[in-house]
């Protein structure tokens, strides 16, 4: 059980597109969904925290316009880049907090994000 | 697919006890990191293993990396009430999709 899933697991796209990614928890309500960047072989940072139906909080430094977060339903956030630039290019996680244990965390396979 | 497990998934010692928790890859990584997460935190990176039967130390606690490069631990020595949180492992594979453990929840009881 406690399985999150990602999609599209890869993408490509060219400067100035945008890119939505999907994240879902598949056995299980999350109310909280969090979502992560990293560079190859860096640390997971934190970009934002989602809470079902309301707004994301962002970490500093990340910004909110160009990555937009909706966490419409207790299944489901969606994280949409837009605008990519080369710049954008990195491995993007999800992660979900279930709904009666506030502290177990199951994260996604995560989705590599390539903008030429 | 690519699996990481991780066991023991929960893990209660009495504060001065050592604690381990195990990573097994199904295929050889590339690298394996350890994050620790805080009770209502976010998990936080701590290390990196890269080479084969590479083990590396951070105070109170040892990590090592399988000569095969499918297996990894984390070991804490007398462990502390300040070691609480759940300990994950992630291992990059050649793909270089990262693949996170479920995770080991320690609790320390002073």
């Amino acid at each position: 059980g406690a399985v999150v899933s990602q999609h599209p697991s890869r993408v490509i796209c060219k400067s100035g597109t945008s890119v939505k990614i999907e994240c879902r928890s598949l056995d299980f309500q999350a109310t909280t969904m969090f979502w992560y960047r990293q560079f190859p072989k860096q640390s997971l940072m934190l970009m934002a925290t989602s809470n079902e139906g309301s707004k994301a909080t962002y970490e500093q430094g990340v910004e909110k316009d160009k990555f937009l977060i909706n966490h419409a339903s207790l299944t489901l956030s969606t994280l949409t880049v837009t605008s990519a630039h080369p710049e954008d290019s990195s491995f993007y996680i999800c992660s979900a907090r279930e709904r009666t244990g506030a502290d177990t965390q199951y994260f996604g396979p995560g989705t590599r994000l390539t903008v030429l | 697919g690519q699996q990481v497990m991780q066991i023991p998934q929960y893990q209660h010692v009495q504060e001065g006890e050592d604690f381990t928790t195990y990573c097994n890859s199904s295929t050889t990584l590339s690298n394996i990191q350890w994050y620790k997460q805080r009770p209502g935190g976010h998990p936080v990176f701590l290390i990196q293993l890269v080479k084969s039967g590479e083990v590396k130390k951070q105070k109170r606690l040892t990590f090592q990396f399988g000569e095969a490069k499918k297996n990894s631990s984390l070991h804490i020595t007398a462990t502390q009430t300040t070691d609480v949180g759940t300990y994950f492992c992630a291992g990059y594979h050649r793909s270089y999709q990262l693949t996170f453990g479920k995770g080991t929840k320690l609790s320390v009881i002073p």
